[in-house]
């Protein structure tokens, strides 16, 4: 979306190592920030999800950072498997008609190596 | 299951034809937004219907058109369908609350190609 700018576009790690993914917004408007996974041919999966008004947020070996300041929130993956190999889309609450609407980066493409 | 279900789950057109989609949204939800997902893209916003009105519209054009109804189901209208109109079309019910949207759930989508 055009609201919502993703890097990178591609990401290979090593099986056990971390991935991060970064994106920016332009609306200091927006409150409220998700994440998704998704698999070939299966629909958006939210993993996690961050308001606003937190700074961070932890589950299990996913985290998600916000800097309100700089408009940018990041995606953290732990010791990466390969099942966590998938496409990940964050998102932004974006101001929109009469209310908020969500935005989509463009996708990072996660390959975990074995 | 999320709760979120769309019909059909395929479906080809020829050129110039009009097409429905439909879709129902999760239980406890109050708003149901449709995004367009070309290949190897992120999905981008269509529009949303809150109250069965049109509240949030992205860079579409007029020949696509939506409707919500009293149990908060959708359907998306495309007329005059073109071949990059082809793509997945998602659907997605979230709860409106304070002016922003929380919960998005997404259904399976559709998969719409155009000959």
């Amino acid at each position: 979306g055009e609201n919502v700018e993703q890097h990178p576009s591609t990401l290979s790690v090593q099986e056990g190592d971390s991935a991060v993914i970064k994106c920016t917004y332009s609306d200091s408007a927006s409150n409220y920030f998700p994440w998704y996974k998704q698999e070939l041919g299966k629909r958006p999966q939210l993993i996690i999800d961050i308001r606003s008004n937190v700074g961070e947020k932890k589950d299990q070996r996913i985290a998600v950072t916000l800097n309100k300041t700089a408009k940018h929130f990041s995606l953290h993956i732990t010791e990466t498997q390969p099942e966590d190999s998938a496409v990940y889309f964050c998102a932004a609450n974006i101001p929109g008609g009469n209310d908020y609407k969500l935005s989509f980066g463009a996708g990072t493409t996660v390959t975990v190596r074995a | 299951e999320t709760g979120v279900t769309q019909s059909p789950t395929h479906l080809i057109k020829t050129r110039g034809q009009q097409v429905t989609l439909r879709c129902s949204s999760q239980s406890g939800h109050n708003t149901v937004s449709w995004y367009q997902q070309a290949l190897g893209q992120g999905p981008q916003f269509i529009f949303q219907y809150y109250r069965e009105e049109e509240n949030g519209r992205g860079n579409f054009p007029p020949r696509f058109s939506g409707l919500q109804f009293p149990n908060y189901s959708s359907e998306l209208n495309v007329n005059a369908l073109e071949l990059d109109d082809s793509a997945l079309y998602l659907c997605a019910s979230s709860l409106l609350i304070d002016r922003a949207n929380y919960g998005y759930t997404f259904g399976s989508g559709t998969r719409l190609t155009v000959v």
